[in-house]
């Protein structure tokens, strides 16, 4: 079975700098996707990054990248820049690759960290 | 396009009672997915519907069920609600292409808060 664990449940950082956000897992599948979701206290979850496992070059998505390590199965959220919108509750999220005509719906979530950014 | 909705939003029931909660997935999207989410577990998967078929399910009790009708719309139910069933419930749509190794992003609702006393 997989797990996520994230092991900030709470994180504060003054607007426009930077801030890190960790998540380690464990699987023992080769081919997997792990995400960032964003949870705003509006409750609505966005999609932030996502990195597919067979990838060796981080993704990034504006302020936002990440260090994948998949030999430590680390997966961090940097937010570069931050901003008064980003407050709000950040997923670290893992999927199996998909197969053909696999399930997609099945994301294993870690806990949490709880943003919140101070002007 | 308009994005995934739920209702309702807001739901209070007792013990014992039965709830049916209800989501719309964004237009196009075949696969529908829900999520429990308390303050204690987390964000648990329930289960996945594509093209009316449960394709996926997560380890709750027979008391959740769920089905999609031909229109990809999606419906939760939980008989015999418990205290510990309190919690947001959030749905997910995704377009679910049926080529192998596509990945589709999964869009979330604003989610129904259920309350049981």
């Amino acid at each position: 079975a997989q797990t996520v664990t994230q092991s900030q449940p709470e994180m504060s950082v003054q607007e426009a700098e930077t801030v890190t956000l960790s998540c380690t897992y464990d699987t023992s599948e080769s081919n997997y996707y792990l995400f960032w979701y964003k949870q705003p206290p509006s409750r609505q979850m966005i999609l932030v990054i996502r990195q597919e496992a067979y990838k060796q070059q981080n993704a990034t998505e504006n302020r936002f990248s990440v260090n994948f390590q998949k030999a430590a199965k680390s997966f961090s959220l940097k937010i570069s820049d931050s901003q008064l919108g980003d407050t709000a509750m950040y997923f670290c999220a893992f999927m199996k690759h998909v197969s053909y005509g696999g399930s997609q719906g099945n994301l294993i979530f870690g806990k949490g960290t709880k943003l919140s950014v101070k002007p | 396009k308009a994005g995934v909705t739920q209702t309702p939003r807001y739901l209070i029931k007792t013990r014992g009672q039965q709830v049916t909660l209800s989501c719309s997935p964004i237009s196009g999207h075949r696969s529908v997915s829900w999520y429990q989410q308390t303050p204690g577990q987390g964000l648990q998967f329930l289960f996945e519907y594509f093209s009316e078929t449960q394709r996926n399910k997560g380890n709750f009790p027979g008391r959740f069920s769920g089905r999609q009708f031909s229109n990809s719309r999606s419906e939760m139910n939980v008989s015999t609600l418990e205290l510990g069933d309190s919690a947001l419930y959030l749905c997910a749509s995704s377009l679910a292409q049926t080529s192998g190794g596509i990945w589709d992003e999964q869009f979330f609702g604003p989610g129904t808060r259920l309350t049981v006393l």
